[in-house]
């Protein structure tokens, strides 16, 4: 059974450029989450969404950030503009009914 | 807020035991977590515990829980190279939201 699949693995880009990353969670996993990893320090939950419907996005900074998760399935996760404190490794992870959390291997940001 | 606190770093020798200590803040978490990171990885899950129980242990890992103190433990026996990773703890608020501990580095010298 394939993980949780994001990509890119890594991504390079200039202050105030647009950036977006893409996960595709384990089939049949109903819960998708997004976290955001700073460097020496553990995942913080940015968004969680019950299928279509985010359930949880209170630590997404809605200024620059957005997300969406159109059928339920895929989803993607939008920075416009990009800041240099941006830089970090962006998790997804799915889960069955709040169960168990998998984790994709995540993207790396670098900032310049 | 919640906060979840852990020892940034372990060193053991191989074939010994390890024990990663965490310390959390909300008395009303429901279940509490142990998830592994390889570099350039996600996050694995090791193996959790209910809030309602003090012990479980799963072939080399034993997690000890004590709920007054709100003091989480892992421990591993036979330590070997291939443990060398980050080890988070995570506590699962009735939410259903996890929060994450620091992490803690283990590196395991031969």
């Amino acid at each position: 059974e394939a993980g949780v699949v994001q990509s890119p693995r890594y991504k390079i880009i200039e202050k105030k450029q647009p950036v977006a990353f893409w996960c595709n969670p384990i089939s049949g996993h109903n819960t998708l989450y997004w976290y955001l990893q700073n460097l020496g320090q553990g995942p913080e939950l940015l968004i969680r969404y019950e299928n279509e419907e985010a359930v949880d996005d209170s630590q997404l900074p809605k200024d620059r950030f957005s997300a969406e998760r159109l059928k339920g399935v895929d989803s993607t996760l939008k920075i416009q503009p990009a800041e240099l404190g941006d830089s970090a490794v962006y998790l997804c992870a799915s889960s069955f009914r709040n169960n168990e959390q998998f984790f994709g291997p995540g993207t790396r940001l670098t900032v310049l | 807020g919640e906060d979840v606190e852990q020892s940034l770093f372990l060193s053991v020798r191989e074939g010994d035991s390890s024990v990663i200590n965490c310390t959390y803040t909300d008395s009303s978490s429901t279940y509490l977590y142990w998830y592994k990171q390889e570099p350039g990885a996600g996050l694995q899950l090791l193996t959790y515990i209910f809030s309602n129980m003090d012990m479980k242990q799963d072939q080399r890992l034993t997690v000890l829980l004590n709920k007054k103190d709100k003091h989480l433990s892992l421990r591993i026996a036979d330590t070997q190279t291939g443990d060398s990773a980050i080890y988070f703890c995570a506590e699962k608020e009735n939410t259903d939201k996890l929060i994450f501990g620091t992490g803690t580095r283990l590196q395991v010298f031969p």
